[in-house]
């Protein structure tokens, strides 16, 4: 079946720092990507929804200046946590979309921990 | 109002035992319906899609009931490895965006 990587699966950073957290589909073209968050013991929530080469659609009460969002080809998005804090310690994982109304993929989930 | 309602349990069952988890949701117009389940710091993996008309995939009989916006899960004869959570998931159209409820976390005991 596809796969979806997700890397890195845990990070821990400073507070203030910036972390970059790449989804990338290994054996189709994903022209579109999901990017959710997940607190413990909550539910996964979508944050974004990213189209390759165009800006990703932001779901209410997301910062878009915060959490940048890149998809410059079809294998490849990322998440970018611009100067993190420690509320922005979560579980953040993305899905990719094999084709419209097509199966729906989850790469493994990164753990941010922000000291 | 969540968009997607679940009890949060944790259900706490012998081997062997049959549990029904609910689910209810808020947009009457939502296309498609699903159960994942997520094991602990783990990404959610798809267990079945839920059809108006039910379906079953082996120990797994999942319903939809469209006029009450409600959908169920039964497990039968369950096994230790079904601890886990599960998520009543819904979506608003036929896209891979997805909306996800809390889980309901399941822990089945020898």
């Amino acid at each position: 079946g596809a796969v979806v990587s997700q890397h890195p699966s845990w990070v821990i950073c400073k507070s203030g720092t910036s972390v970059k957290i790449e989804c990338r589909s290994l054996d189709f073209q994903a022209t579109t990507m999901f990017w959710y968050r997940q607190f413990p013991k909550q539910s996964l929530m979508l944050m974004a929804t990213s189209n390759e080469g165009s800006k990703a659609t932001y779901e209410q009460g997301v910062e878009k200046d915060k959490f940048l969002i890149n998809h410059a080809s079809l294998t490849l998005s990322t998440l970018t946590v611009t100067s993190a804090h420690p509320e922005d310690s979560s579980f953040y994982i993305c899905s990719a979309e094999t084709g419209a109304n097509e199966k729906l993929f989850f790469g493994s989930g990164t753990q941010l921990s922000v000291l | 109002r969540k968009e997607v309602e679940q009890d949060p349990g944790p259900f706490n069952v012998p081997e062997g035992a049959t549990v029904a988890f609910n689910c209810t949701y808020s947009n009457s117009a939502s296309q498609s319906f699903f159960w994942y389940r997520q094991d602990c710091r783990k990404e959610p993996k798809l267990l079945m899609s839920v059809y108006s008309s039910g379906n079953e995939d082996g120990r797994f009989t999942a319903q939809l009931n469209r006029a009450s916006q409600y959908i169920s899960l039964l497990i039968r004869d369950s096994k230790l490895s079904d601890s886990a959570t599960y998520l009543c998931v819904v979506s608003p159209s036929n896209t891979g965006k997805l909306i996800f409820g809390q889980g309901t976390t399941l822990q089945v005991k020898p």
